[in-house]
């Protein structure tokens, strides 16, 4: 059963706060993705990765950092929490784009963080 | 920006009608579509992908698509209660794999 795991499921965090969310895959996948989800807005792509140490932004990166050291291991870092940050957060993996097509994204639990 | 636009809902069905979800897309790039259901506080679920215009099938789910028009459907016949959820509409190039995400389709399925 393929899966991605996020390291918390609710996290409550103080403004100005660094924040770790930590996301890994089982199933030996190139892409990793993180999205923010928030009511009315859909999911927002904030960074992906396409191999190990290799990163791109989105479309809103501004706040936040990544980190991918291992292939299985996706990390979006929060420098300074903000409220604004307040939201849903959602990783997903797939395996790298066909001749013509994209694959299917698996997603993680997703990780409500709050923050204060 | 490319963008994935979704019929604006909430949408309200009485079991056993046919649910329709409609989603335009803006890239006239994007190759792949994915629908995805979404249940309240949980992550989203692959219910459907389509590559070729026209319909696919896959029980009780129909993914049309229209390439020239640039529109996505998903039809659900013989619509259940357990249908109801938010339904994200998704299309995608071949860049690393990204997606576009539209914003969500609430369907609620009445008994």
């Amino acid at each position: 059963d393929v899966k991605v795991t996020q390291s918390s499921r609710y996290l409550v965090k103080r403004t100005g706060e660094k924040v770790f969310l930590e996301c890994v895959q089982d199933m030996d996948h190139e892409n990793m993705f993180w999205y923010r989800q928030d009511p009315g807005l859909g999911l927002r792509l904030i960074y992906f990765s396409y191999d190990v140490k290799m990163k791109e932004k989105g479309d809103i990166p501004e706040g936040y950092s990544v980190s991918r050291e291992k292939k299985e291991r996706f990390s979006l870092i929060l420098e300074s929490a903000s409220t604004n940050q307040t939201s849903m957060y959602l990783c997903a993996s797939s395996s790298p784009a066909g001749t013509g097509f994209n694959n299917e994204q698996f997603f993680g639990p997703g990780t409500r963080l709050t923050v204060l | 920006q490319k963008e994935v636009e979704q019929n604006s809902g909430p949408l309200s069905v009485p079991e056993g009608a046919i649910a329709s979800l409609n989603c335009t897309y803006s890239d006239r790039g994007s190759q792949s579509f994915f629908w995805y259901r979404q249940y309240s506080g949980k992550s989203p679920e692959l219910i459907m992908f389509i590559y070729s215009n026209g319909d696919k099938e896959d029980g009780r789910f129909t993914a049309q698509l229209n390439k020239a028009s640039q529109y996505v459907s998903l039809l659900i016949r013989d619509s259940q209660p357990s249908d109801s959820a938010t339904y994200l509409c998704s299309a995608g190039g071949t860049s690393y794999g990204k997606l576009t995400f539209g914003q969500g389709t609430i369907l609620t399925v009445h008994p």
